[in-house]
């Protein structure tokens, strides 16, 4: 079975700051591993996810992630967060094999003017 | 592709009452999830199907909670009777059967049990 924890529940930054939000998993398999974006009143967006290969993925407005498998990390990273990043972030894993998706609590970003 | 479909996106019911939710999957996808956000405990997996065939339920919080998926293009989660402590906001996703797909979410249905 596979398990994911967000450390913070919550993050405050400044705009055009830098951000890092945790997310850690647990399994007895190999994963794939997501970020999904909430923003308010609306459902769960993928922002990237990793597969295989180069451990650093990318997404399109600026966020990166990279899969440690030592230690058994998946951390979101933005060099410059701007005011509409404000949201729920969502880390999430699936097994290889494993039809389940499992998410963690979520990390609510504010960006502070 | 409208996207995954939920109906409806709010309801408020009285305790007691049966509530039922509803869920149009992504055409062509071959899994369909439900999932409960709360504060408290954040995204919980319920139920999932693969082929309309509920496959693990071990998710379902207690019998007053029910899922089908009568065909590829729709699936129903019954509570039925409702209590104040399912008020939540309810999701399904949908996705494609292949290694390392991703969930598609709807807009989810906003439950309030009064």
């Amino acid at each position: 079975a596979q398990s994911v924890t967000q450390l913070d529940s919550q993050v405050p930054v400044f705009e055009e700051a830098p951000v890092e939000l945790r997310c850690n998993y647990s399994s007895s398999v190999s994963v794939y591993l997501f970020w999904y974006v909430q923003y308010p009143n609306q459902g769960l967006q993928l922002l990237l996810k990793y597969l295989s290969g180069s451990t650093l993925v990318e997404s399109i407005n600026g966020f990166e992630a990279e899969f440690n498998k030592s230690q058994t990390s998946f951390h979101l990273r933005k060099p410059s967060v701007h005011i509409s990043d404000t949201a729920e972030y969502f880390c999430a894993v699936r097994g290889v094999g494993d039809d389940k998706i499992i998410f963690g609590k979520g990390t609510r970003l504010h960006i502070l003017p | 592709d409208a996207g995954v479909i939920q109906s409806p996106r709010h309801e408020v019911t009285e305790m007691g009452q049966e509530v039922t939710l509803r869920c149009k999957p992504i055409s062509g996808h071959d899994y369909l999830f439900w999932y409960r956000q709360t504060m408290m405990r954040g995204l919980e997996l319920l139920i999932y199907f693969n082929n309309n065939v509920p496959i693990d339920d071990s998710g379902m919080p207690e019998d007053r909670f029910s899922a089908k998926m009568p065909n590829a293009s729709f699936s129903t989660l019954k509570i039925q009777p409702s209590e104040p402590r399912d008020s939540a906001v309810y999701f399904c996703a949908s996705s494609f059967q292949g290694p390392g797909t991703e969930a598609f979410f709807g807009q989810g249905t906003r439950l309030t049990v009064v």
